[in-house]
């Protein structure tokens, strides 16, 4: 199993451009989330999903759009970047019935808005 | 509102110490409590957790005790290892959301530790 994948690795946007990071899971898991890590910040909920069709916002979800079409594919949009959005981006996934709080975090995205 | 403190921000432990990182949480409805590790350039993953009807819980050289009256709980490193040098961070689950089962996490601000040879 590769587990949680993320792509690009990293990535340099100027404001006002749009962009989509990808994430998937191969785990079956049914809930995916995604973070987004600031320094001194820990890690922030923006969007999550409890299943295919299914979405709702987390702490920080402004400037950013989800869907879920899939089970395995949980991509994260920018609308217009911003500065602010200057980050490091964490996709998760847990599933129904597993221990709770325990997700399991693919390797990042670095973005970098200019 | 920051519903989940970590301290300290940085600690540096000589080999073979004890690394102890504290949380304190506000929320009574949060009922499980774990700790995540992650070493640069890499996501955080599970190291340890704890439920609040139980005051401790040991895997190995970490250890979590966890005060349900003060809202507190704390991560415990025995024998500190170099390997063990990582950011740490607690965080506290809160019920889940409807009945989906999902539980959302709420991490502190993370605890980054060096562990020197």
């Amino acid at each position: 199993n590769a587990g949680v994948t993320q792509t690009p690795k990293f990535q340099v946007l100027k404001t006002g451009q749009s962009m989509t990071l990808q994430c998937a899971q191969d785990m079956n898991h049914e809930y995916m989330s995604w973070y987004r890590q600031d320094p001194g910040m820990g890690l922030r909920l923006i969007h999550y999903s409890v299943g295919a069709g299914i979405t709702d916002q987390g702490e920080v979800p402004n400037g950013y759009n989800v869907s879920r079409s899939t089970t395995e594919d949980f991509p994260l949009r920018l609308l217009s970047a911003a500065p602010s959005q200057t980050s490091v981006y964490f996709c998760a996934s847990s599933y129904r019935g597993g221990p709770t709080g325990e997700q399991f975090f693919g390797p990042g995205t670095r973005l970098t808005v200019l | 509102q920051q519903q989940v403190k970590q301290s300290p921000q940085s600690l540096i432990v000589q080999k073979g110490g004890i690394s102890i990182i504290n949380c304190a949480y506000e929320n009574t409805a949060f009922d499980y409590f774990p700790w995540y590790q992650q070493f640069p350039g890499k996501g955080p993953a599970l190291l340890i957790a704890i439920r609040p009807d139980v005051s401790e819980k040991k895997e190995g050289r970490f250890t979590i005790s966890f005060n349900k009256s003060a809202k507190q709980f704390s991560l415990h490193i025995m024998d500190s290892q170099p390997g063990d040098s990582a950011t740490y961070f607690c965080a506290a689950s809160s019920p889940p959301w409807r009945n989906s089962g999902y539980s959302t996490l709420t991490f502190g601000k993370g605890t980054m530790l060096l562990v020197s040879p």
